[in-house]
C-alpha cells in the first residue's frame, strides 16, 4: 500500500470548518483513499473513501485533487465530539499482496476547542 | 447484530505466560485482522487472514500466532508473553482485504508484568 503522511496534530474551534490533508505520492491507479476516525479507548471507525474528485456523506467529504497524490478530509462546522485521531489509508480494494501491510501510521490528533 | 465482539476486555499477564485472544464477527466477513496499538502510536498488523483457510504476517508478527477457527472466528495466541507486548489488540473484520472498509471491535487491553 502507498505510504502516506498527515499532520501530527491540529487544533480548532467548535464551529469551524476542518480540512486534514494526506500526502500519497505512490498512489497507485487501483487504489482507493480511506479514512478513519478513532475515539480515546475504541477502535478506529470508517468515515469516507473515495477514488478521485469528490466524495461526499453526512460525515464528511473527501477532496481528490486530479494527480491524487493527495486527499482533504473535510469536517464541516466541527463539534467537541470530534475530537479524535484520523488516519488516511490508501490501498487497493480485495488485493492484499504479500508485501502489502495495512498501514494506520500515527494519524492526525484532531482537538477541538470550545 | 454485534459486529465484532472481543474477549476478555482486559488481562494481566506475568512474563512466560500464554493466552489466546478471541475475536468473532457475524457479518459474513471473508477477511479478518489483528492489530495492535501502543500508547501514542497508529495500529500495526500483526497477522490477517484473507479469507477461511488462510493467514499471513503483517508488519509485527514475532511473538505471536493465529488461527482462523472458521469464517467468523479469529484467535491470536501469545506463546510466551513479554512486557513489550503489553498494549491494546484490536480485532478487525472486512468483506475483502486491502482497501475494504474494516470494522474493530472495542479491543482488549493487555498488561505484561
Amino acid at each position: 500500500l502507498a505510504k502516506t503522511t498527515q499532520p501530527i496534530s491540529m487544533d480548532s474551534y467548535e464551529g469551524q470548518e476542518v480540512n486534514i490533508t494526506c500526502s500519497h505520492n505512490n498512489i497507485a491507479t487501483n487504489d482507493y483513499i480511506t479514512w478513519y476516525q478513532q475515539f480515546p479507548s475504541q477502535g478506529p471507525r470508517f468515515i469516507i473513501q473515495g477514488y478521485k474528485t469528490k466524495v461526499t456523506n453526512e460525515v464528511a467529504s473527501l477532496f481528490i485533487p486530479a494527480d491524487r497524490k493527495s486527499s482533504t478530509l473535510s469536517l464541516p462546522r466541527v463539534s467537541l465530539s470530534d475530537t479524535a485521531v484520523y488516519y488516511c489509508l490508501v490501498g487497493d480494494w480485495g488485493i492484499m499482496n504479500r508485501d502489502d501491510k495495512i498501514i494506520f501510521g500515527k494519524g492526525t490528533r484532531l482537538h477541538i476547542l470550545p | 447484530n454485534a459486529g465484532v465482539t472481543q474477549t476478555p476486555k482486559f488481562q494481566v499477564l506475568k512474563t512466560g505466560q500464554s493466552m489466546t485472544l478471541q475475536c468473532a464477527q457475524d457479518m459474513n466477513h471473508n477477511s479478518m485482522y489483528w492489530y495492535r496499538q501502543d500508547p501514542g502510536m497508529g495500529l500495526r498488523l500483526i497477522y490477517y487472514s484473507a479469507s477461511e483457510g488462510t493467514t499471513d504476517k503483517g508488519e509485527v508478527p514475532n511473538g505471536y500466532n493465529v488461527s482462523r477457527l472458521n469464517k467468523r472466528e479469529f484467535s491470536l495466541r501469545l506463546e510466551s508473553a513479554a512486557p513489550s507486548q503489553t498494549s491494546v489488540y484490536f480485532c478487525a473484520s472486512s468483506a475483502r482485504t486491502g482497501g475494504y472498509e474494516q470494522y474493530f471491535g472495542p479491543g482488549t487491553r493487555l498488561t505484561v508484568t
